[in-house]
Parts: C-alpha cells; sequence; structure tokens
C-alpha cells in the first residue's frame, strides 16, 4: 500500500530565500507524482507532474525532481515570494490506483 | 475553457440528514474523483468515475455514494451525516484513456464544497 509522507509538516522563510520541500512514498513503482498548492480554503492547484521515466520538472522557479529508487521527490523553490505561502502537497499513483497524498508543507514567505 | 465546478460552496446540514453536492468536470474530460480533506487525515481518496462507471473505491462507509451522468457530471451523496463528516469534498477531472487510468494524466481540482454538520 503506497504511502506518502511529507516534512517539513511547516517552514517559515524570509523572502527571497531558496527553498526545497520534501516528499517521500513507500512504493517505488509509481507511474508518476504531482504537486500541487492549496490556498486557504482552496482547491488544488497542479504545479507539476514528473511521470515514472523523468527525473525532473521545471515551471518558472519550480524544479521538481524525482528518484524512485530512494522513493524521494523534492520541490525547489527559487527566489521565494510572499505570494508562495500555501500548503504544498505532493501525490503519487501506482498503477490503477488514486492518487495517494500526503499531508503537505505549509509554507510561510515572510517579507 | 472553464475548469472544474463544484457546487455548492457552503453547506450546513444537521446530524442525521443526508446532502448531495455536485461537480461539472472540464469539457471534454470524462473521468471525475472524489476527496475528502479533513485536518486530522488530509485528502483521501472516495470514489472514481469513468463513463458513468465507478471503477475506483476507497475505503469509506456505504453512507457515501455517487454517480456520473453521460455528460460527465457527477455527483456525490452522503446519508445520515454524522458530525465525522465536516471536510472539504474536492472534485478532479482528468483526460483519461480507456485503459491505464492514472498514466501520465494530470488531476484538475475544483474550489470544492466546505461541508459542516451540526
Amino acid at each position: 500500500k503506497q504511502e506518502v509522507t511529507q516534512i517539513p509538516a511547516a517552514l517559515s522563510v524570509p523572502e527571497g530565500e531558496n527553498l526545497v520541500l520534501n516528499c517521500s512514498f513507500t512504493d517505488s513503482a509509481i507511474y508518476n507524482l504531482q504537486w500541487f498548492r492549496q490556498d486557504p480554503g482552496k482547491g488544488l492547484t497542479s504545479l507539476l507532474l514528473i511521470q515514472s521515466s523523468q527525473r525532473e520538472q521545471t515551471s518558472g522557479r519550480l524544479n521538481a525532481s524525482l528518484d524512485k529508487s530512494s522513493g524521494r521527490s523534492t520541490l525547489y523553490i527559487a527566489a521565494s515570494q510572499p505570494g508562495d505561502s500555501a500548503t504544498y502537497l505532493c501525490a503519487a499513483n501506482s498503477g490503477n490506483t488514486p492518487l495517494v497524498f500526503g499531508k503537505g508543507t505549509r509554507l510561510s514567505v515572510i517579507a | 475553457k472553464a475548469g472544474v465546478t463544484q457546487t455548492p460552496r457552503y453547506l450546513i446540514k444537521t446530524r442525521g440528514q443526508q446532502v448531495t453536492l455536485s461537480c461539472s468536470p472540464i469539457s471534454g474530460h470524462r473521468s471525475v474523483s472524489w476527496y475528502q480533506q479533513t485536518p486530522g487525515q488530509g485528502l483521501q481518496f472516495l470514489f472514481e468515475y469513468f463513463s458513468e462507471t465507478q471503477r475506483n473505491k476507497g475505503n469509506f462507509p456505504g453512507r457515501f455514494s455517487g454517480r456520473q451522468f453521460s455528460n460527465s457530471r457527477s455527483e456525490m451523496n452522503v446519508s445520515t451525516l454524522e458530525l465525522g463528516d465536516s471536510a472539504l469534498y474536492l472534485c478532479a477531472s482528468s483526460l483519461q484513456g480507456a485503459e491505464s487510468i492514472w498514466d501520465k494524466n494530470i488531476q484538475y481540482f475544483g474550489a470544492g464544497t466546505r461541508l459542516s454538520v451540526l
């Protein structure tokens, strides 16, 4: 059974810092891993999706990497801004099974 | 292109009542999934529908049910509401092939319906 863990649960950084959010999963036989952003009381916005055959994906200031052998993914945010404050969730799917989510990392970027 | 639309956005019900939530997927998307989000349990999968058929079901009691219509719109129903059903209910749609339903497809989420059970 796939389990996804995100550490830390919360993170506070000053504006302009580069930061890394971590995601680990127990079943390395994943099809893809997806990173989402959730603002308070809102739905989820898909940020990046990494297919199992890929090592990383980039979108603007965001870079996500995937290491299936170690069961880890990281989301790198460059030059953080107060608007990046949100909860970041990673989710993995393995075969014909639904997305399994971590509990998220709540990020606060202080101006 | 319109996104995933969930209605209503907020609901207040009392214990024992039943509730129906609606989800309209992105045009052309045939798969609709439902998730429950609570502070304690995080996001948990409820069920997934594709072409009016339930293809996956999470570990929730039979009080939780759903259906999908021919236009891909989906509803979920919760009967005999309990206090613990208070949550944000999220719907997601995606382009799905007939095989390998989760492979390589991005799920797009709606804003959710916040249900409060008093």
